[in-house]
């Protein structure tokens, strides 16, 4: 069954201390992995598509790598504005519907 | 990526009545919009997928005749709650599909529904 998993669930973290957050899924023929971020009471933002494996995304403090089996989002010294839901989600083959994970709630403390 | 507004960003209602959702593309023509719903601390669940010109594809388990959605035009897709109730009280999102095979969807800002 096609599923995708994020962990941990909650993360919190000093500002300034890095960390990755994780996205594992299990699906047929992966034709792009999606990160966003939501904030509280908003839509999700956009982050980074990643396509095939091996391949790495950066942008400011946030790192986005994938494997064959899992995605990894690495954030580099966070500062609070960096809070939020991250959410990954994938598109299941044969549409282009997308799958969210459960998301990461990460909190940065001054 | 594309911009997305939706409209209202909140609205109270009272029960039973409907209440319509609309989400506009400004930057590009889309014939294909998304409708997610999100209850607290949930991720996000595609409620159905809005296609230009034709009837939108519900999820299993999404009643397509207490939520309507029309599509008329390549920027426009409306969400209507029809004959709401306390527990279709939620966040409404919508997206919108960039072309492509491996196409990446940009979202609105959503629109906070609650039902009295």
């Amino acid at each position: 069954e096609d599923q995708v998993t994020q962990s941990p669930e909650a993360l919190r973290l000093q500002e300034g201390e890095s960390s990755s957050l994780n996205c594992s899924y299990t699906v047929s023929g992966l034709r792009g992995l999606f990160w966003y971020r939501q904030d509280p009471g908003k839509g999700p933002e956009f982050l980074f598509t990643l396509y095939s494996a091996g391949e790495e995304k950066e942008k400011e403090r946030l790192k986005a790598t994938l494997t064959k089996k899992e995605s990894f989002l690495h954030i580099t010294a966070p500062k609070p504005e960096d809070s939020a839901t991250y959410l990954c989600a994938v598109p299941f083959f044969g549409n282009e519907k997308l799958t969210f994970g459960t998301g990461t709630r990460l909190t940065i403390i001054p | 990526g594309a911009v997305v507004s939706q409209h209202p960003s909140r609205v109270i209602c009272k029960s039973g009545t409907s209440v319509k959702i609309e989400c506009r593309s400004l930057d590009f023509q889309a014939t294909t919009m998304f409708w997610y719903r999100q209850f607290p601390k949930q991720s996000l669940m595609l409620m159905a997928t809005s296609n230009e010109g034709s009837k939108a594809t519900y999820e299993q388990g999404v009643e397509k005749d207490k939520f309507l959605i029309n599509h008329a035009s390549l920027t426009l897709s409306t969400l209507t709650v029809t004959s709401a109730h306390p527990e279709d009280s939620s966040f409404y999102i919508c997206s919108v599909g960039s072309r492509g095979y491996q196409e990446t969807q940009y979202f609105g800002p959503g629109t906070r529904l609650l039902v009295l």
